[in-house]
């Protein structure tokens, strides 16, 4: 059974800061991974979607990458801005027909 | 182009009552999903539909949950009784179907149960 995990469970930082986000999960074979935004009281936003036979994607000030052999993503952020500031949650789907396995999440709050 | 849309957004109802939750999902949208997010928690499927069949209900606790896609397009999700444990933000999504896999969600809806 796949299981995603991410770390750290919340970060504050400083306006300006470039950070990095942490997902690994457990069984390697996955499909694709997706990373979401999601603000207070709302839904997910798709930030990023990699693919399995894929390294990395880029979107402005974002960057994810996928290390599918050590079950590992990162999301990157650079020069954080306080509009950032909200929770992080990466996703793996296994194979096409199968559904996306979530993460709790990184709360990121970054302070101006 | 629209998104998923969802409503109500919000919904409090005493304990043992019915409700029920309603999605359009983005035009020409195969796969439709259902998510459930308890708090501090990520999303956990409930239903998946490709068109108008459920393809994975597997998660569905059949004893109070229901859920149809009746012309593959627009869903609905029904609680009868709800419990207090029930207390969530319902997520729809839906995704174009195929190779294309990537998920767009709603708004969700947050139940409260009282």
């Amino acid at each position: 059974k796949q299981e995603v995990t991410q770390i750290p469970a919340a970060l504050s930082v400083p306006e300006g800061e470039n950070l990095v986000l942490n997902c690994s999960f457990t069984d390697s074979a996955i499909y694709n991974l997706q990373w979401f935004r999601q603000d207070p009281g709302k839904g997910l936003t798709s930030l990023l979607l990699i693919q399995s036979s894929q390294r990395e994607q880029t979107s402005g000030r974002l960057n994810a990458s996928l290390d599918k052999s050590s079950g590992r993503s990162t999301l990157y952020i650079a020069a954080s801005q306080p509009g950032d500031s909200a929770t992080y949650l990466c996703a793996v789907q296994n194979s096409g027909n199968t559904p996306l396995v979530f993460g709790k999440g990184t709360r990121l709050s970054v302070i101006a | 182009e629209a998104g998923v849309v969802q409503s109500p957004r919000y919904k409090i109802i005493e304990k043992k009552q019915p409700v029920a939750f309603w999605c359009n999902p983005i035009s020409g949208h195969n796969t439709l999903y259902w998510y459930r997010q308890n708090l501090g928690q990520g999303p956990e499927l409930l239903i998946r539909y490709e068109n108008e069949e459920a393809v994975d209900d597997s998660q569905l606790p059949k004893d109070r949950f229901s859920a149809e896609r009746l012309k593959g397009v627009d869903s609905t999700l029904k609680i009868q009784p709800a419990e207090l444990g029930d207390s969530a933000v319902y997520l729809c999504a839906s995704s174009p179907g195929g190779l294309n896999t990537e998920a767009f969600f709603g708004q969700g809806t947050r139940l409260t149960v009282v």
